[in-house]
């Protein structure tokens, strides 16, 4: 069945630098991708909406030059967090839907900035 | 602007009993309504889909209802058990849209 899968799965880094998060979608076609991210204790908040071949969309309080989104192919979208720092220590999360109308998430990543 | 709220915020029960989980949104304009179990350290499990022309949905122990004109839909899970302990999500998708609003989700713990 259809799966989307996300890398890394935990990662922690320095602050001040760069980490890319990856979303894959395995067996189908993703024109559009979603990435979300929740804060502990907190709902999964919406971030963005990365379309294939343009610009992302972002939601209103998410600084789209500190989070980086490409969608360069139909199976891929990437989110680099740029010059991150510990208040970005965060679960992100990626989901795309079929042209079923199903959506489908990635597992998830554990992002923790040092 | 879609709001979900998740009640209560945490819950413990004993072993075998059945439980209610409520989710409430504000705007009734949804696509569909999804539960959704996320498990400490990892990703999230689709439970239960139901679309709005529906009223409930099972699967297994499981079973969502929604009422989409109050805007609610609990999730019964019947003869809880250990394995059931998770936090469990409710989101709406608004209609045109593949975007999911979340509510904070319930804690349930299960004591064996």
């Amino acid at each position: 069945g259809a799966v989307v899968s996300q890398h890394p799965s935990w990662v922690i880094c320095k602050s001040g630098t760069s980490v890319k998060i990856e979303c894959r979608s395995l067996d189908f076609q993703a024109t559009t991708m979603f990435w979300y991210r929740q804060f502990p204790k907190q709902s999964l908040m919406l971030m963005a909406t990365s379309n294939e071949g343009s610009k992302a969309t972002y939601e209103q309080g998410v600084e789209k030059d500190k989070f980086l989104i490409n969608h360069a192919s139909l199976t891929l979208s990437t989110l680099t967090v740029t010059s991150a720092h510990p208040e970005d220590s965060s679960f992100y999360i990626c989901s795309a839907p079929t042209s079923g109308n199903t959506i489908y998430f990635g597992e998830g990543s554990w992002l923790t900035v040092v | 602007k879609q709001e979900v709220t998740q009640i209560p915020a945490a819950l413990s029960v004993p072993e075998g009993e059945n439980l209610v989980l409520n989710c409430s949104f504000t705007d009734s304009a949804i696509y569909n309504l999804q539960w959704f179990r996320q498990d400490p350290g990892k990703g999230l499990t689709s439970l239960l889909l139901i679309q709005s022309s529906q009223r409930e949905q099972t699967s297994g122990r499981l079973n969502a209802s929604l009422d989409k004109s109050s805007g609610r839909s609990t999730l019964y899970i019947a003869a809880s058990q250990p394995g059931d302990s998770a936090t469990y999500l409710c989101a709406v998708t608004g209609a045109g849209s593949y975007q999911l609003t979340f509510g904070k989700g319930t804690k349930l713990s299960v004591i064996p």
